[in-house]
């Protein structure tokens, strides 16, 4: 069975650029996660999709991320402009039921 | 917030020696869920423990949660330099979404 998928896995832009990372999950889950992971600390929940509606954003810094589920399949996550404080790595996890979260390798975002 | 805290934030123990990491939570759960990083990498899931669970084990892990004192322990038997890697619980919110919330980790070293 194949993992989640994430791409690219690094990526270095300069502030105030714009990046999207790209997830498409184990197939068959509904739900899908993206969780920023800042170096040292523990993966912190952006949102929350379940099938292409959202179930969770609240933690969603909306004036400048951004995240959609179009067909309820993969999922973009997009930040524009980024900021220092962005460089971190994103985190894309789906599960098929309430319990285990399947996660990909991650995407490591620097702003310089 | 109902991030959990891993305590201690660092470990270092000799090969064969037994390692464990306690987390404790703020708020109601449903499950409680540990899961292991390794540098670099995604998470992988290790176990679950219902709130209705005292124990639980699974190989060389176990896992004991306390909801009274909102707390958890992931014992490991029998460590291996293998073994070493980042070791996070998770909670949900007790609300049936299966949104998890990452503590800080516990940073476990296994000396050859």
């Amino acid at each position: 069975e194949a993992g989640v998928a994430q791409s690219p896995r690094y990526k270095i832009i300069e502030k105030r650029q714009s990046v999207a990372f790209w997830c498409n999950p184990i197939s068959g889950h509904a739900t899908l996660y993206w969780y920023q992971q800042i170096l040292g600390q523990g993966p912190k929940l952006l949102i929350q999709f379940q099938n292409n509606g959202v179930v969770d954003d609240s933690q969603l810094p909306k004036d400048r991320f951004s995240a959609e589920r179009l067909k309820g399949v993969d999922s973009t996550l997009k930040i524009q402009p980024a900021k220092l404080e962005d460089s971190a790595v994103y985190l894309c996890a789906s599960s098929g039921g309430p319990g285990e979260l399947f996660f990909g390798e991650g995407s490591r975002l620097t702003v310089l | 917030s109902q991030q959990g805290e891993e305590d201690p934030q660092a470990l270092s123990i000799q090969e064969g020696e037994n390692a464990t990491m306690n987390c404790s939570y703020k708020t109601s759960i449903n499950n409680l869920q540990w899961y292991r990083q390794n540098s670099g990498r995604g998470l992988v899931h290790l176990i679950l423990i219902r709130s209705n669970e005292r124990e639980k084990h699974s190989g060389r892990l176990r896992v004991t949660l306390d909801t009274s004192k909102k707390s958890s322990s992931l014992l490991i038997t029998a460590s291996r330099a293998a073994d070493t890697a980042s070791y996070f619980c998770a909670t949900d919110a007790g609300t049936g979404a299966n949104n998890l919330f990452f503590g800080t980790g516990t940073r476990l070293t296994v000396i050859p």
